[in-house]
C-alpha cells in the first residue's frame, strides 16, 4: 500500500443498523492514524487518534481499532443514527514531520 | 475556547486574480497547517508552519502560492494568479505541542474558492 485508501466510497444503511469500514495505509514509518468525521460546509472533526498496534478506542456509539503490521484500521459504529450520516475520513500520521495524508473517505447516509 | 476560524468562507474570483486566504488557529496553538481538497479527491496537505516558521512545504503546487504567518499567530495563503485549477476547499488546521505530535489536528470551516 502506498496511499492511504478507505473503502467502502459510500454505504446507504438503515436506521438502528450497525456498520463498519477500513482505512488501508502504508505501514512503513507509521506514527499515528487520525480518524474524522466530516459534514459538508463544517470543519472535519477530530475522532480518534491511534498509534499503538492493536489499539481499540470507543467514542459513545464509535470505536476503533488499529493493525499497524498489515496497515489497517476499521472504524465501527453500532446502532447508526440518522445524525451519524457524514464523511468518515482517515490519516495516515507518517514519521518526519506532522503532515497528514488523507484517504478519499467513506460517505455514509443513514436513512430512517 | 474558540476554534479555527477561516476567512472568507467562500470566495469567486475570475482567473488571473489574486485572493488571499485567512487563518486564526485556536490560541496558544503553535502549528498551523493548510490543506487543499479539490473536488472529488483525498484532502492534501500543503504547508506546516512552527510559530511564524515553515517547517515543510513540501504540498505547496508551485509558486503562485504564498503563504505567510507574520508574528506566528494568524496566516495568510495568497494565490497569485490563480488558475481555474485552484478551485477547491482550503482548510486551515492548527494543534499545540511542538515536535512530532500525536495530538489531533483542528481543523476550520474551510474556504471554498471556486476560479472563474
Amino acid at each position: 500500500i502506498l496511499n492511504v485508501e478507505q473503502s467502502p466510497q459510500s454505504l446507504h444503511v438503515q436506521e438502528g443498523d450497525s456498520t463498519n469500514f477500513t482505512c488501508s495505509f502504508p505501514s512503513s514509518n507509521f506514527y499515528a492514524l487520525h480518524w474524522y468525521r466530516w459534514e459538508t460546509a463544517k470543519s472535519p472533526e477530530a475522532l480518534f487518534v491511534m498509534t499503538l498496534n492493536g489499539d481499540e478506542k470507543k467514542k459513545g456509539r464509535i470505536s476503533a481499532t488499529l493493525n499497524t503490521k498489515e496497515g489497517y484500521s476499521y472504524l465501527y459504529i453500532k446502532g447508526s443514527q440518522p445524525e451519524d450520516s457524514a464523511t468518515y475520513l482517515c490519516a495516515s500520521h507518517t514519521g518526519g514531520g506532522n503532515k497528514l495524508t488523507f484517504g478519499t473517505g467513506t460517505q455514509l447516509k443513514v436513512e430512517l | 475556547e474558540a476554534g479555527v476560524t477561516q476567512f472568507p468562507s467562500h470566495s469567486v474570483i475570475e482567473k488571473g486574480q489574486t485572493v488571499t486566504l485567512r487563518c486564526d488557529p485556536i490560541s496558544g496553538h503553535d502549528n498551523l497547517y493548510w490543506y487543499r481538497r479539490v473536488m472529488g479527491k483525498e484532502i492534501k496537505f500543503l504547508l506546516h508552519f512552527v510559530k511564524e516558521s515553515k517547517q515543510d512545504e513540501s504540498g505547496m503546487p508551485n509558486n503562485r502560492f504564498l503563504a505567510e504567518r507574520t508574528g506566528g499567530t494568524y496566516s495568510t495563503l495568497k494565490v497569485q494568479p490563480a488558475e481555474l485549477e485552484d478551485s477547491g476547499v482550503y482548510f486551515c488546521a492548527s494543534s499545540q505541542v511542538r515536535g512530532i505530535s500525536n495530538q489531533p489536528q483542528h481543523f476550520g470551516d474551510g474556504t471554498r474558492l471556486s476560479i472563474l
